[in-house]
């Protein structure tokens, strides 16, 4: 049973250019949330889809925006790249309405912006 | 506005030691509180969670206590190994809604 998956592993992009990190949820899970990590710092929620619709968004502004398929995995892409946009990008699945509500973390995407 | 607040922010111990971990919350409405290990270059891996009605958890050397009336609760790892030495983050959540993270623990255990 495949986990959260993610791709790329590492990536670099050029301050003003456009990132695409895509997510593949964990097997039987319908929602997926999107997490960005700062070197030493707890993750920041960015976003959450669930029925191909963004259900909840944390404060991160519109250049961080995202798609789910119907296949459920998921997409987060950032437009206009900052200097400070360089973190560890995290997908995260879970199943909605289930108690207990286990989310589990891909391995991430590495993004370095120079 | 930091909703959990976790400390301290590193911790040495020595190889069969038993370290804390102490994350303290303000949202009342938070109902699920999970502990996540993290060890450089991969993603958070959830290692035990608990709900608010119970006050201690265990699977296997990690023990969760919760404390409701003061919002606040803990990570301990029994018999402490060099393996475990990782970053720890405490989380929180209402409902099926997502998480809040804390600033995380490094922890380093000394063989």
């Amino acid at each position: 049973d495949a986990g959260v998956t993610q791709s790329p592993t590492h990536l670099i992009k050029t301050r003003g250019q456009q990132v695409t990190l895509r997510c593949s949820p964990k097997s039987g899970h319908d929602t997926v949330s999107w997490y960005q990590q700062a070197l030493g710092q707890g993750p920041q929620f960015i976003f959450q889809y669930y029925e191909e619709e963004e259900r909840q968004r944390g404060n991160f502004p519109d250049r961080f925006s995202g798609h789910q398929f119907p296949n459920y995995s998921s997409e987060l892409n950032v437009n206009a790249l900052l200097l400070g946009d360089s973190a560890l990008y995290l997908c995260a699945s879970s199943l909605l309405g289930v108690s207990g509500n286990t989310i589990y973390f891909g391995e991430g995407s590495w993004l370095t912006v120079v | 506005q930091q909703q959990v607040k976790q400390s301290p922010q590193s911790l040495i111990v020595q190889k069969g030691g038993i370290p804390i971990i102490n994350c303290a919350y303000e949202n009342t409405a938070f109902d699920y509180f999970p502990w996540y290990q993290q060890f450089p270059g991969k993603g958070p891996a959830l290692l035990i969670a608990i709900r608010p009605d119970v006050s201690e958890k265990k699977e296997g050397r990690f023990t969760i206590s919760f404390n409701k009336s003061a919002k606040q609760f803990s990570l301990h790892i029994m018999d402490s190994q060099p393996g475990d030495s990782a970053t720890y983050f405490c989380a929180a959540s209402e409902g099926y809604s997502t998480l809040t993270f804390g600033k995380g623990t490094m922890l380093l255990v000394s063989p």
